[in-house]
């Protein structure tokens, strides 16, 4: 079965600082990966995905990702965050034996301070 | 020109009540979804409906029934509200397949009383 674990439950950073969010996965098969985030009080949005090809994956707002089989991760990082960048993000995978099941992992609270 | 939308944004309730959610999207998708967020945040996929066909249906209480009039639309149908249900219901809705977005709805916050 998919599983997703977020490794931090927050991350507090300070403006213009760079921040990686970690991700790691485990599935029996070949995964999509993919990262959302969700603003207080609305939806999920999403930042990026890995579906295959290249292992760096480049996303809205300046966000990016990388895909690495061998220690089943995918790291969110930013060079250089914003107040605005302050909310949830989700990591979450699917599979082609799970079809669009979607699993999401507990989620990353990232605060950004001035 | 919402993309996915969910009625009502707010639901207040008593216990024992029956309540619906309703969602519908306009981005021609024919796949949609039902997610619950949990008070932790935790986001955990309840059902999956594709061209009207129910997919996916993760050991939820029978007592929550979703329909799909159409490939537009996804209604969730609670019965005998209890407080564990209190939380918030995310719909959204995708292309078929793995490797597609899934596009969300603003979310109905429940609250059972």
């Amino acid at each position: 079965a998919q599983s997703v674990t977020q490794l931090d439950s927050q991350v507090p950073v300070f403006e213009e600082a760079p921040v990686e969010l970690r991700c790691n996965y485990s599935s029996s098969v070949s995964v999509y990966l993919f990262w959302y985030v969700q603003y207080p009080n609305q939806g999920l949005q999403l930042l990026l995905k890995y579906l295959s090809g290249s292992t760096l994956v480049k996303g809205i707002n300046g966000f990016e990702a990388e895909f690495n089989k061998s220690q089943t991760s995918f790291h969110l990082r930013k060079p250089s965050v914003h107040i605005s960048d302050t909310a949830e993000y989700f990591c979450a995978v699917s599979d082609l034996k799970y079809g669009n099941k979607l699993v999401f992992g507990a989620g990353t609270i990232l605060r950004v301070k001035s | 020109d919402t993309a996915v939308s969910q009625t009502p944004k707010y639901l207040v309730t008593q216990m024992g009540n029956d309540k619906s959610i309703k969602c519908e999207q306009n981005l021609g998708h024919d796949t949609m979804y039902w997610y619950k967020q949990d008070s932790k945040k935790f986001l955990k996929i309840m059902f999956s409906y594709n061209n009207k066909e129910l997919i996916i249906n993760e050991t939820v209480p029978n007592r929550f029934s979703p329909k799909s009039p159409d490939k537009a639309h996804l209604n969730l149908h609670i019965n005998s509200l209890e407080l564990g249900d209190s939380a918030v219901y995310f719909c959204a809705s995708s292309h078929w397949g793995a490797k597609e977005t899934q596009y969300f709805g603003p979310g109905t916050r429940l609250l059972v009383l």
